[in-house]
């Protein structure tokens, strides 16, 4: 069975500072990686996923993930952070079932940004 | 084209009452997955339905719970008889069939649920 790993429950970064969150999955073959955001009350936004090819993926408000097999990671960064990305950030792996595709997802980080 | 919409957005009932959650997923998208937020906990994967079809449902609770996607119509996660233990944040998400899977899923705003 899929797992993923937050080790980081909270982050608390400066605004203008990089960021890094970590992500470890586990799972028996070629994952599907992704990194959601969530703010207070409500759903989840796509900010980026990993299917096949490069291992740096762009996703969108300038956060980037590098996937790495070696290590099963998935860790999200971004170069400076802004005071509108606190929010909290969910790293999720794809099961395939069934032509569709079942999301395990890490406890989160909360991120929060100071000024 | 609208997102995934989710009605209601809050939900209050008493213990005992049924919970009815809707969800229309994005115009094209065949699948549909339900999850369950507990406070301060991540998303935890209920179930997942194509149209007529329960394919997995894996997550869910064996009582009180059930979770349809008829051919017409939203999508519908009931919970019979609720408990305190019911109250969280319920999402749905949708996608399109892709290759092997690989497709991302789109989330709903969700369905706060307040068992009193």
């Amino acid at each position: 069975a899929q797992s993923v790993t937050q080790p980081d429950i909270h982050i608390t970064v400066s605004e203008g500072a990089s960021l890094e969150l970590r992500c470890n999955y586990s799972y028996g073959a070629t994952p599907y990686l992704f990194w959601y955001v969530q703010s207070p009350g409500q759903g989840l936004q796509l900010l980026l996923k990993y299917f096949s090819g490069d291992t740096l993926v762009q996703g969108i408000k300038g956060f980037e993930a590098e996937f790495k097999r070696s290590q099963s990671s998935f860790n999200l960064r971004k170069p400076s952070v802004h005071w509108s990305d606190a929010a909290e950030y969910f790293c999720a792996v794809g099961a395939v079932t069934g032509g569709g595709n079942k999301l395990t997802f890490g406890t989160g980080t909360q991120l929060k940004v100071e000024l | 084209n609208a997102g995934v919409m989710q009605n209601p957005r809050h939900l209050v009932r008493r213990r005992g009452q049924e919970a009815r959650l809707r969800c229309s997923p994005m115009k094209g998208h065949s699948h549909v997955y339900w999850y369950r937020q507990l406070p301060e906990e991540g998303l935890k994967f209920m179930v997942y339905l194509q149209k007529e079809n329960i394919i997995d449902e894996s997550g869910m609770p064996k009582e009180r719970f059930s979770a349809e996607f008829p051919k017409e119509g939203p999508s519908i996660l009931r919970i019979q008889q609720v408990v305190r233990g019911d109250s969280a944040a319920y999402f749905c998400a949708s996608s399109l069939q892709g290759p092997r899977g690989g497709t991302e899923a789109f989330f709903g705003q969700g369905t706060r649920l307040t068992v009193v």
